[in-house]
Parts: structure tokens; C-alpha cells; sequence
């Protein structure tokens, strides 16, 4: 089966330790992202990728890095600068350009630091 | 103001009613536009795109307005497994937008 796979399914961390989370897809697509969502709002980008060994700031890329090694995969690391880690994140891929656009998400993980 | 705006309801509606929710959006150069639908504590997926001429499947109907720059979803006949947050996306140059999302819930 294809698809996107990230773990673990919930993960608990103390405040000022650094966190990788894992994104794993088997479908091929060059574009990967990564967001955020907190109760009651929509998600907010936080980096992408449109191809191995690139990728970009989205919209709140502060306290987070990532890497592009593998096609397939694309990790995200919450760092203690990161003020509020506390939510749930979200992978997605995509083929760029593709018509009609889609994005394909994964089950998320969800963070609790304390 | 908020690139893509929705009712956050939440919308409370008895089983087989009609119910509507309305989007805006402010860059009038986005590409594509979609509604995602996203359950208690899982990912978005997505439920249709949205075009100008509008779109039907089954029980659900989309329309864009692009002079407008405002999006509806219109759901007939509502069953209880419709209860979800409907998130209104937009697609910005590949990199997609999205609204906060309009719970409903659906009463038998």
C-alpha cells in the first residue's frame, strides 16, 4: 500500500530537549511539507521541499529544522527554541505541478512538551 | 486580515437538513481551491475541488466565485457520518492555504 507514515502517533518530550519527528512516503512524489495545527485553527506551513537535498521556510519556520536526504523522507526537528512545540504536526506530499493539485497527509503526530 | 477566512461555527444541524459554509479568500491570483475534511483528531483529506463552474458530488456541492473571491460548500440530505471539520484550502504557486475550519455536527 502507498502512502505517508509518521511516528510516533503521540510523543512526549520536557521542556529544552530537541525532538525529531519522522515522515516516511512511498509514493514517489519530489514535494514534501511539513505544518502545524493547534485546536480550533487550520494548519500553518512550516518548511517544504520540492526536491532532494532543497527545501524552504514556510510560514512559521522559526525553532524548527528539516532535512531532504532521501527522497522518501523528510524529518522535522522541534528545537527548544521553539516557544510553544505543544500541537499536532502534519506531513504531506505531493507531485509538484501536478493537475488537478493534491496533497496527501499522513496520520500526524501529536507533541506534548511539558 | 486572514488569507483564507471561514464561519468557525460550530454548526449544529439535525440529520437530512441542508446546511451551507462559506469561505473568502484575498489573493486573487491563487490557482486551485478545495475542501478538506478532517475528523476528530486525524489528518485533512480531501473531500472535492472546487471550480468555476461549479461542482457536484453526491450529496455535496461546491462553487467558486472568483470576482468575488469566495467559496461554498453546500451539503443536502446531511447523514451523522457527515460531523467533521471542514477546512476550506487554497492553492497558493504549490503551496496550499488553509482556512481554520468549520466544525459541524450532525444530531440524530
Amino acid at each position: 500500500d502507498g502512502g505517508i507514515t509518521q511516528s510516533p502517533k503521540y510523543l512526549f518530550r520536557k521542556e529544552g530537549q530537541n525532538v525529531t519527528l519522522s515522515c516516511e512516503q512511498n509514493l514517489n512524489h519530489d514535494a514534501m511539507y511539513w505544518y502545524r495545527q493547534d485546536p480550533g485553527q487550520g494548519l500553518r506551513l512550516i518548511y517544504y521541499s520540492q526536491i532532494v537535498n532543497d527545501f524552504q521556510k514556510g510560514d512559521i519556520a522559526e525553532g524548527y529544522s528539516v532535512s531532504r536526504e532521501k527522497k522518501e523522507s523528510f524529518p522535522l526537528t522541534v528545537t527548544s527554541a521553539q516557544k510553544n512545540p505543544t500541537a499536532f504536526y502534519l506531513c504531506a506530499s505531493s507531485i509538484p505541478a501536478s493537475n488537478p493539485y493534491e496533497q496527501y497527509f499522513g496520520p500526524g503526530t501529536r507533541l506534548t512538551v511539558t | 486580515r486572514k488569507e483564507v477566512e471561514q464561519d468557525p461555527g460550530p454548526f449544529n444541524v439535525p440529520e437530512g437538513a441542508t446546511v451551507a459554509f462559506n469561505c473568502t479568500y484575498s489573493n486573487s491570483a491563487s490557482q486551485s481551491f478545495f475542501w478538506y475534511r478532517q475528523d476528530c483528531r486525524k489528518e485533512p483529506k480531501l473531500l472535492m475541488s472546487v471550480y468555476s463552474s461549479g461542482n457536484e458530488d453526491g450529496r455535496f456541492t461546491a462553487q467558486l466565485n472568483r470576482a468575488s473571491q469566495y467559496i461554498s460548500l453546500l451539503i443536502r440530505d446531511s447523514k451523522l457520518s457527515d460531523s467533521a471539520t471542514y477546512l476550506c484550502v487554497v492553492n497558493n504557486q504549490q503551496k496550499l492555504v488553509f482556512g481554520q475550519g468549520t466544525r459541524l455536527t450532525i444530531n440524530p
